[in-house]
């Protein structure tokens, strides 16, 4: 267990609709950012956080939004969703932004399109 | 841009040495980190480099040079375990991590 929680761990659903990822970083980081990894394809930077306020954006759709709540916990929202869309869904987070620990990555959510 | 190139796969035998090269050019630069990732698992933390040179760790062995771009991950004495995708990484400014494809490592008997 890296410390780094995210729910679901699989997530199926249709074309157009709506999903939220959950993920709750490890206890002390304040630093949450989020990845997509699809099949064959390097792990692409969508958005991070740190300690409630967006601070980075990648290539993230318009589709996609994301927050960092109080407790630090943060959520990804997916919204009218397209076959290409399925893809893992990595969490990660890190004390501060320059630690040289890196960063500690959940387990992921698989999302499925169908 | 970003851009970090390291190769798509590589196999190598039980026991043996295998170098995993890493090219980068991007716009900022505050370390390099190498990252093993099992299919369909997490990606783990293996090594960080932020000065040229060499940094050791059991097996495994990570090298930067900043004026050349370049890093290389070493992995000694492999095993069948290490059979695995390895990520380069780049934190630029912000101190996000940009990524580069992965390097698939297969390990022959």
């Amino acid at each position: 267990d890296s410390g780094v929680t995210q729910t679901p761990k699989h997530l199926i659903t249709a074309t157009g609709q709506r999903v939220t990822l959950r993920c709750s970083p490890r206890s002390g980081d304040l630093s949450v950012y989020w990845y997509q990894q699809s099949l064959d394809q390097g792990l692409q930077f969508l958005i991070q956080y740190y300690n409630g306020e967006e601070r980075a954006k990648g290539n993230i759709l318009e589709r996609f939004s994301a927050q960092q709540f109080p407790d630090l916990h943060s959520e990804l929202n997916l919204s009218s969703l397209e076959l290409g869309d399925s893809a893992l869904y990595f969490c990660a987070s890190s004390v501060e932004l320059g630690a040289a620990s890196g960063y500690t990555f959940g387990s992921g959510t698989r999302l499925t399109v169908v | 841009g970003q851009n970090i190139d390291q190769p798509t796969e590589m196999t190598a035998t039980e026991g043996a040495i295998v170098q995993i090269n890493c090219t980068y050019q991007t716009s900022g630069f505050n370390g390099l980190f190498w990252y093993q990732q099992h299919a369909g698992e997490a990606p783990t933390f293996l090594s960080y480099n932020v000065l040229d040179g060499l940094e050791e760790k059991g097996r495994f062995s990570s090298f930067l040079s900043r004026s050349k771009g370049y890093s290389y991950l070493l992995l000694k004495e492999l095993q069948m375990k290490d059979s695995a995708s390895y990520l380069c990484a780049v934190r630029v400014e912000g101190g996000k991590l940009i990524f580069g494809q992965g390097t698939e490592l297969s390990v022959k008997p």
